[in-house]
């Protein structure tokens, strides 16, 4: 049971045009959201999180979204560059679940100069 | 400063075997994690360690799988009479406080494990 979906695997886009990314999740206790970025043989890069008493958090060109009734919240990058081209995971965690992180499956964005 | 660091980088067994993967988490960093990443799917949290101690080990599949953090800072995972679906990269994070929101893990670049 995938707690945590990233429905699209792929994403493609042109620079200095907006990346967005998309994650739904299902489990309702999840109350701390996180983006992380992977390159190929390294480990993932933390990116920005939010709580869910947001619905909004910025920090550069990196935006997250937060929708609790639809438990759908949104990574915007803009403007897009060529070196954000990565796997993109959404992860969830619980207070009462404690430290652990859900992921979901990844999505691969390609950034086009 | 020194990330998290994972030896070996690579590791191709045999069946049956016996395997043991090594974390150098962010010095000072009381928590460290486990994950266990499958081709095609996000990371899979397996065992999270609160200094020496196994705060939480429900994510370890089955009892072959058992990690150890004797002096609060390096952790060995072992996975005993490994099966070709242990197959997968294993990651290890940290962070430099257990049980508080806005705490960030910090990953290694992870363990390719390969059972044949």
């Amino acid at each position: 049971d995938q707690q945590v979906k990233q429905n699209s695997p792929s994403l493609s886009v042109q620079e200095g045009r907006i990346s967005i990314l998309n994650c739904d999740y299902t489990n309702s206790m999840f109350d701390y959201f996180l983006w992380y970025k992977k390159y190929p043989a390294e480990g993932p890069t933390f990116l920005i999180s939010i709580s869910s008493i947001k619905d909004k958090n910025e920090d550069g060109r990196f935006t997250v979204f937060l929708n609790k009734s639809a438990k759908h919240l949104s990574l915007h990058i803009v403007p897009s560059q060529p070196g954000d081209s990565a796997v993109y995971f959404c992860a969830a965690s619980a207070q009462e679940y404690g430290n652990k992180l859900v992921f979901g499956a990844g999505t691969i964005l390609r950034v086009k100069s | 400063g020194a990330g998290v660091s994972q030896t070996p980088s690579n590791k191709v067994t045999e069946k049956g075997k016996y395997v043991e993967l090594r974390c150098d988490p962010i010095s000072g960093h009381t928590a460290l994690y486990w994950y266990r990443q499958s081709l095609g799917q996000g990371p899979e949290f397996l065992i999270y360690f609160q200094g020496t101690g196994a705060a939480d080990d429900s994510g370890l599949p089955n009892d072959r799988f058992f990690a150890v953090r004797p002096e609060g800072s390096v952790s060995t995972l072992k996975i005993q009479r490994t099966e070709r679906g242990d197959s997968a990269v294993y990651l290890c994070a940290s962070s430099s406080r257990g049980g508080v929101r806005g705490n960030e893990q910090f990953f290694g670049p992870g363990t390719r494990l390969t059972v044949l």
